[in-house]
């Protein structure tokens, strides 16, 4: 099984500073036949379900502003919000769809 | 718009059964594989099981197989998860999401609100 570490558990940025949001998986995602890497960002508010932000580790889901972008390859990812707002508090999970089981990261939860 | 109703979830004793159900609108349900996630109370996201579009492929995480069922109704629109030998440890939120590639390898573009499990005596 592929386990997929984030860090840090938890953070707390002020209005308008940017977030960092580390995964690492155990292996690598990177898929050489079509040149993506299988990873997904998603944004979960407590009460609600995810919602998906980004996918092949850098792709934007529509919808999304664009202050969230996704970087990396192979085994170390990150998601940045570049400017937090107050509408962003909420916990983050990385997803690797590169093999069965789909696994998750444990989740970051980011505070003002 | 997409939409995912799950229902079934309830208080259920260590051993018991329960069956989740879960109806789509908004999209071609056929054309979709379709999965179940859990999450635990204050806890992550585990991904449980997932069909193919025909049923002819179904994938299980570890430590539900040979308890849990997945399967699908496309003329009803409609997701199940047949859940037998339950533990303490299966009590979540199970969501019913869509598969958002042609492929058991996704991530999922739609969740459900979730319906709550709790097995305890």
């Amino acid at each position: 099984d592929i386990v997929m570490t984030q860090s840090p558990d938890s953070l707390a940025v002020s209005l308008g500073e940017r977030a960092t949001i580390n995964c690492k998986s155990s292996q690598s995602l990177f898929y050489s036949s079509n040149n993506a890497n299988y990873l997904t960002w998603y944004q979960q508010k407590p009460g609600h379900p995810p919602k998906v932000l980004i996918y092949w580790a850098s792709t934007r889901e529509s919808g999304v502003p664009d202050r969230f972008s996704g970087s990396g390859s192979g085994t170390d990812f990150t998601l940045t919000i570049s400017s937090l707002q107050a509408e962003d508090v909420a916990v983050y999970y990385c997803q690797q769809y590169y093999s069965i089981p789909l696994t998750f990261g444990g989740g970051t939860r980011v505070e003002i | 718009e997409v939409q995912l109703l799950e229902s079934g979830g309830g208080l259920v004793q260590p051993g018991g059964s329960l069956r989740l159900s879960c109806v789509a609108s908004g999209f071609t349900f056929s054309n979709y594989w379709m999965s179940w996630v859990r999450q635990a109370p204050g806890k992550g996201l585990e991904w449980v099981a997932n069909i193919r579009q025909d049923e002819t492929e179904k994938y299980y995480v570890d430590s539900v197989k040979g308890r849990f069922t997945i399967s699908r109704d496309n003329s009803m629109n409609s997701l199940y998860l047949q859940m037998d030998s339950l533990r303490v440890e299966d009590t979540a939120v199970y969501y019913c999401v869509r598969g958002a590639r042609d492929s058991r390898y996704a991530f999922f573009d739609y969740w459900g609100q979730g319906t709550p499990v709790t097995v305890s005596s």
